[in-house]
């Protein structure tokens, strides 16, 4: 069974400060895919990233960073000098690997972390 | 590209009505569609998974005589909500997989801008 852990219900944080999102999973599955999606007040999720997991290099666009270590299962997510349009639900999710062509590889959420970012 | 419209976007109905909302895919098509919902302040939640011509695979706990889901066509799926209570007040949200690019078809998931319902 899959499952993405935020710990990290709310994080608020003041304008040019960097934060960093917290995000563990568990899968039994050695090839996998991993998310994160800003969710905006609207409730519209906005793809920000996905990783696969035989890629463990760190990515940097723009403001927004993301560490994966599959050593310890975390794939955290960093946002240098925050704006308050920054503030929003971060949802970090996974994926098992497509195995044939219609199987729903089914995204699996973890709790969402609420940041707020306070001019 | 890659485009999911969800209707309506925000539907107040009361209780004992049903309520349909539709998952189009507008420049892709979707093998595979998925329901979420969430409620306030929580994740989202799979409802069910549906693949185009087949029946839907519900979540454990998800009624399917309650949620009727068909994906009749590759770029529409369709939620019903039967005889609503207040309970099923949420936001339900979509999302689309183009299975038909690459080998496996398309890892990515792309998601609707969501449906707001209200039952009173």
């Amino acid at each position: 069974a899959q499952k993405v852990t935020q710990a990290q219900t709310e994080i608020s944080v003041v304008e040019k400060e960097d934060v960093t999102l917290d995000c563990v999973y568990e899968t039994r599955d050695t090839t996998y895919y991993l998310f994160w999606y800003k969710q905006p007040p609207s409730g519209e999720l906005v793809f920000l990233i996905r990783r696969n997991s035989f890629d463990e290099q760190n990515e940097i666009s723009g403001r927004y960073s993301w560490n994966f270590q599959k050593s310890t299962s975390s794939f955290n997510f960093t946002i240098t000098a925050s704006q308050v349009v920054d503030s929003a639900v971060y949802f970090c999710a996974l994926s098992e690997a497509l195995r044939n062509n219609n199987a729903g590889n089914m995204l699996t959420f973890g709790g969402g972390t609420r940041l707020m970012v306070k001019p | 590209g890659a485009v999911v419209s969800q209707h309506p976007s925000w539907v107040i109905c009361k209780s004992g009505t049903s309520v349909k909302i539709e998952c189009r895919s507008l420049d892709f098509q979707a093998t595979t569609m998925f329901w979420y919902r969430q409620f306030p302040k929580q994740s989202l939640m799979l409802m069910a998974t549906s693949n185009e011509g087949s029946k839907a695979t519900y979540e454990q706990g998800v009624e399917k005589d309650k949620f009727l889901i068909n994906h009749a066509s590759l770029t529409l799926s369709t939620l019903t909500v039967t005889s609503a209570h207040p309970e099923d007040s949420s936001f339900y949200i979509c999302s689309a997989r183009d299975g038909t690019s690459g080998f496996f078809g398309s890892y990515e998931q792309y998601f609707g801008p969501g449906t707001r319902l209200t039952v009173t």
